[in-house]
């Protein structure tokens, strides 16, 4: 199976500070990368796929990018509804794996 | 609008059988792939397996491969996550998710994600 290394585990923010979350693929992934957003007692939310495809009526503060096998989401400025916790998945190959997480919280 | 609607939570004990429900609609059900995950208390996302309505064709992960059977009733709009024997491990919400892509004999990719997503039933398996 593809692992998928996300970091950090958690972090904390304060409203307008610029993010970034990194997941890294064991192996190539080509673009085959999903990020998604998941808040308390909800289910998940695709926010990006392709690696940097933004979906429609997410904020353009959102954005992505590859490096290879590693990825970065970037929240520009980060805003009160964005703490929340946010998953990368991998579509290349079966099983399609997840990474562990990262739960943004309010300093 | 496109939804998925999941059936309601249960509450079962060990060694009961359960199988619960995913209902498309607002699309073509039958041209999407429906997944399945699993969030365990507390923890992350894992892709169970998912099925194509159209044909059937039905992929797991090994992880779960043996452990759940996925179905799904095209002519209901509905795909199934079903267990033969729950253990409390089963403790879990589960989601089932829309998909595309194309698959091979081995392998299937997807670029474009989990786009829709139901809203999740709560699986308690308790003595």
């Amino acid at each position: 199976d593809i692992q998928m290394t996300q970091s950090p585990s958690s972090l904390s923010a304060s409203v307008g500070d610029r993010v970034t979350i990194t997941c890294r693929a064991s192996q190539s992934i080509s673009s085959y990368l999903n990020w998604y957003q998941q808040k308390p007692g909800k289910a998940p939310k695709l926010l990006m796929n392709d690696a940097s495809t933004l979906q429609s009526g997410v904020p353009s503060r959102f954005s992505g990018s590859v490096s290879g096998t590693d990825f970065t989401l970037t929240i520009s400025s980060l805003q009160p509804e964005d703490f929340a916790s946010y998953y990368c998945q991998q579509g290349y190959i079966t099983p399609w794996t997840f990474g562990q997480g990262t739960k943004v919280e309010i300093k | 609008e496109v939804q998925l609607v999941q059936s309601g939570a249960e509450v079962k004990k060990p060694g009961e059988s359960l199988k619960i429900s995913c209902k498309g609609s607002g699309y073509t059900f039958t041209n999407y792939w429906i997944g399945w995950v699993r969030q365990m208390p507390g923890k992350g996302l894992e892709w169970m397996g998912f099925i194509y309505p159209g044909d059937s064709d039905t992929r797991y992960s090994p992880s779960f491969q043996g452990q759940v059977t996925i179905s799904a009733d095209k002519s209901i709009s509905t795909a199934y996550l079903q267990w033969s024997s729950l253990e409390a491990s089963d403790t879990a919400m589960y989601y089932c998710s829309r998909s595309t892509g194309y698959c091979t004999t081995g392998n299937c990719y997807s670029r474009d994600g989990m786009d829709v997503w139901g809203q999740g039933t709560t699986v308690i398996v308790s003595s």
